[in-house]
């Protein structure tokens, strides 16, 4: 069983355009929403998280939306660049030990 | 990647064969962790450690043994390598703030072993 789904599987969005990226979660211990982002021939990279706490957080261009009841949480690029071209995954975690669950990963393009 | 590397960065190994990846880190990080990244599937993890002489199973730990006699590395073991074992590796490590979810987090950069 899948206990992090993304959607869609992939994604492609002009230059200045928003890029929106879903995720839903199984598991109603989980107590920590990162995203990641990855470049090809490199390792992932934290790019924002959030806790259940809050709905929303942003920093900079990245905004996470988190909806508790839906057990959904969704990255948003706003004015989307041909450099933000990468793979996007979100994971999961509860608990002390942050073991994440991750997501099968999106792939985004962005066109000039 | 800043702080955290990888050793080897690619190996290409027969079935049977046996080697060691090396995770090291310079920023004093307990927690430490070893992912297998396969197409399609996301990140899994294999063995995580939250402290020097500790280690754990992750989601997918068979075929693997890991060891942290220093805080600083990391070591994952494949005793009898198998082609189900090709994979691209990273290691990541943690700090943990205040808050107890983690504060600051890296990747290396990888190993891509491939097993015939």
């Amino acid at each position: 069983q899948q206990q992090v789904k993304q959607s869609p599987q992939s994604l492609i969005v002009q230059k200045g355009g928003i890029s929106i990226i879903n995720c839903a979660y199984e598991n109603t211990a989980f107590d920590y929403f990162p995203w990641y982002q990855q470049f090809p021939g490199k390792g992932p990279a934290l790019l924002i998280a959030i806790r259940p706490d809050v709905s929303e957080k942003k920093e900079g261009r990245f905004t996470i939306s988190f909806n508790k009841s839906a057990k959904q949480f969704s990255l948003h690029i706003m004015d989307s660049q041909p450099g933000d071209s990468a793979t996007y995954f979100c994971a999961a975690s509860s608990g002390a030990n942050s073991k994440l669950t991750f997501g099968k990963g999106i792939t985004l393009s962005v066109r000039p | 990647n800043a702080g955290v590397t990888q050793t080897p960065k690619f190996r290409v190994l027969k079935t049977g064969q046996s080697m060691t990846l090396l995770c090291a880190q310079d920023m004093n990080h307990e927690y430490m962790y070893w992912y297998r990244q396969d197409p399609g599937m996301g990140l899994r993890l294999i063995h995580y450690s939250v402290g020097e002489g500790t280690t754990a199973k992750g989601e997918v730990p068979d075929g693997y043994n890991v060891s942290r006699l220093k805080k600083q590395n990391f070591l994952l073991g494949l005793e009898s390598a198998a082609p189900s074992q090709t994979s691209v590796y990273f290691c990541a490590t943690y700090r943990l703030g205040l808050s107890g979810y983690p504060d600051t987090q890296y990747f290396g950069p990888g190993t891509r072993l491939t097993v015939l």
